[in-house]
């Protein structure tokens, strides 16, 4: 078990290109969120996928912003056209059930320019 | 609305024990967590709590659930300089596929 591992750990990108952030969750773990963090603040749920299966994305911060997982495992999320508001910490989590909470990865440090 | 908030700073003599406070909304919260983040880094589940339960005591870390104020509190016995860092506290929605967070306490321990 080695952790949820996340991709890049550290991006710089000018405003207007398009970013894809990698995670690879826990093996055993079935269950896979996104979450969004700006300096100061709590993580943000962003979007929750059970297996393949994207069953939340309501909380999507626009229509720039999407993920997949396409096999059940690793899972992208994909910014389009990147504003300097997109700067943050992206973090992702795996579990297996909620009651022993999830795991997070380091996190993928998105900085727009 | 889920809302859960948090106190922003605490600090505490290295040796001495540490309270930390939250507060949620949401009624039908199932699970409460509390995860430390130290700078740059990830979050580290440190406990969590099923909301049938008053008190849930692991080591040094005690959480105290008070469900009709809808108060959470965590004590950390003995606190040590590697206990600074922010703290989050998280409730579970009813579905479980999505956590509420605080904005985080920082502690700092001071030798």
């Amino acid at each position: 078990d080695t952790g949820v591992s996340q991709d890049p750990r550290h991006k710089i990108t000018k405003r207007g290109q398009n970013v894809t952030f990698r995670c690879d969750p826990i093996s055993e773990h079935n269950r896979l969120y996104w979450y969004r963090q700006t300096l100061g603040q709590g993580p943000e749920f962003l979007t929750y996928f059970q297996n393949e299966a994207q069953l939340e994305k309501s909380r999507l911060l626009s229509n720039r912003f999407s993920a997949e997982r396409p096999k059940g495992s690793f899972s992208t999320l994909e910014i389009q056209r990147t504003e300097q508001g997109d700067s943050a910490m992206y973090l992702c989590a795996s579990s297996r059930d909620r009651a022993y909470g999830y795991t997070f990865g380091s996190g993928t440090r998105l900085t727009v320019v | 609305g889920e809302d859960v908030e948090q106190s922003l700073f605490l600090s505490v003599r290295e040796g001495d024990s540490s309270v930390i406070n939250c507060t949620y909304t949401d009624s039908s919260s199932t699970y409460l967590y509390w995860y430390k983040q130290e700078p740059g880094a990830g979050l580290q589940l440190l406990t969590y709590i099923f909301s049938n339960m008053d008190m849930k005591q692991d080591q040094r870390l005690t959480v105290l659930l008070n469900k009709k104020d809808k108060h959470l509190s965590l004590r950390i016995a003995d606190t040590q300089t590697g206990d600074s860092a922010i703290y989050f506290c998280a409730e579970s929605n009813n579905a479980g596929n999505m956590l509420t967070f605080g904005g985080g306490t920082r502690l700092m321990v001071k030798p």
